[in-house]
């Protein structure tokens, strides 16, 4: 069935660094992609998206392509702050799934230092 | 304007006991879809409501089980409760299904 699959963390960076949290995804159709972030107490916030092959999503400094020949949806921001601390998940939607469901992966943990 | 709205935010149950979750969506939104998260996991997908029906289903038993009102509101009934129920429980909305969801801040369910 489909899938996402994201890189382990917790990932732990010094503030003004370079991020990059890794996604890969398999479908059997052309899926929509989607990145949220999750607070400490919170639930999920969209933070961007993606609907077609090479779209490119960006929101708040964070930006993801959508790449088909690599089946890959990687998060990226060129420089981290405090406040980025939080647990990002990717999620896949199928274009041609009526339901609509969103399929997670298992999240990545981010904790920024000052 | 109001987003989604889960209550309770806390709830305590013991094992074969039954609960109620509720939540209410983002104001224009019509469609609800329901996820458990269980601790260190992505959230999973329960199932999703439209129109008052049930449109999709997860991989979950029968003991969940769900409602859409006619004001779009939802709730989802767990029975026969198992320590393994014990997650946090998000709901999300839409319109319709192909726009983006809006998580409501979920119900913590701890089952002892």
């Amino acid at each position: 069935g489909d899938s996402v699959t994201q890189m382990e963390g917790p990932v732990t960076l010094s503030e003004e660094a370079f991020l990059t949290i890794n996604c890969t995804y398999t479908a059997t159709g052309y899926p929509s992609l989607f990145w949220y972030v999750q607070y400490p107490g919170e639930g999920l916030q969209l933070l961007l998206k993606a609907t077609k092959a090479d779209d490119k999503g960006s929101n708040k400094g964070f930006e993801a392509t959508y790449r088909k020949e690599t089946t890959s949806f990687h998060l990226e921001k060129g420089s981290v702050q405090v406040s980025d601390s939080a647990v990002y998940f990717c999620a896949s939607r199928e274009s041609y799934n009526q339901g609509g469901k969103l399929i997670f992966g298992q999240g990545t943990e981010l904790s920024v230092k000052p | 304007d109001a987003g989604v709205t889960q209550s309770p935010t806390h709830l305590i149950k013991t094992r074969g006991q039954q609960v109620t979750l509720r939540c209410s969506p983002k104001s224009g939104h019509d469609t609800v879809s329901w996820y458990q998260q269980a601790l260190g996991q992505g959230p999973q997908f329960i199932f999703q409501y439209y129109e008052e029906e049930e449109r999709q289903r997860g991989n979950f038993p029968d003991r969940f089980s769900g409602h859409q009102f006619p004001n779009y509101s939802s709730e989802l009934n767990v029975n026969a409760l198992l320590l393994g129920d014990s997650a946090l429980y998000l709901c999300a909305s839409s319109l319709g299904e192909t726009t983006p969801q809006h998580f409501g801040d979920g119900t913590r369910l701890s089952i002892l």
